[in-house]
């Protein structure tokens, strides 16, 4: 069972363009968890998504960001016209129905 | 709002010493609490999962523990080696369901030689 898959692992952007990113939950969970953490900072959680359904983004910033997670394929989080405090590690978290969650490896996002 | 303090910030002992690594959160009304590992560059892998109801959990050199009414929880870690050099981080999730996590700003430790 391979863990939680997010890519890509490393992300340059210049400031106006945008970004994706993605995350593979594990087999048979149902529950995604994005978190950011930006430089020496602790991670803080941004969403939480089920199948076609947004659960809590309490933690998403009110602009440019957005997140799904569609009934097939992957959870995407998608930052538009980044910005260079967007810069940071993105972590996708998955579980199944409640309990642990197992986190991706993130991906690097540098904003130039 | 939950607030959770880990507390030294960095650390670092000679190899074969005995550790403790604290964590305190501002709200009791927790569902688990969680140790993570974090590697520099790296993800975060999960060490021990202590429920609400639980007072300690342990695995092999570890051992977690938790006090919710005043809000602390201990991670203990037994003849510490080079190998265990990483951040730890401490996380609670609120109660009622296993959504969001509340991090803290995590513990860096070396182990030096």
């Amino acid at each position: 069972n391979a863990g939680v898959m997010q890519n890509p692992r490393h992300l340059v952007r210049r400031r106006g363009q945008e970004a994706r990113l993605r995350c593979s939950p594990m087999k048979g969970h149902s529950h995604v968890y994005w978190y950011r953490q930006l430089p020496e900072e602790g991670l803080k959680f941004m969403v939480y998504l089920q199948k076609e359904n947004i659960i809590d983004e309490s933690g998403m910033p009110k602009e440019r960001f957005s997140a799904e997670f569609p009934k097939e394929g992957p959870s995407i989080l998608r930052i538009q016209q980044v910005v260079r405090g967007d810069s940071a590690a993105y972590f996708c978290a998955s579980s199944p129905v409640t309990e642990t969650q197992y986190f991706g490896p993130g991906t690097r996002l540098l904003v130039l | 709002k939950q607030e959770v303090t880990q507390i030294p910030a960095a650390l670092s002992v000679p190899e074969g010493e005995n550790l403790v690594l604290n964590c305190s959160f501002t709200d009791s009304a927790i569902y688990n609490l969680q140790w993570f590992r974090q590697d520099p560059g790296k993800g975060l892998t999960s060490l021990l999962l202590i429920q609400s109801s639980q007072r300690e959990q342990t695995s092999g050199r570890l051992n977690a523990s938790l006090d919710k009414s005043s809000g602390r929880s201990t991670l203990y870690i037994a003849a510490s080696q080079p190998g265990d050099s990483a951040t730890y981080l401490c996380a609670v999730t609120p109660t009622g369901t296993a959504s969001k996590l509340t991090f803290g700003t995590g513990t860096r430790l070396q182990v030096t030689l």
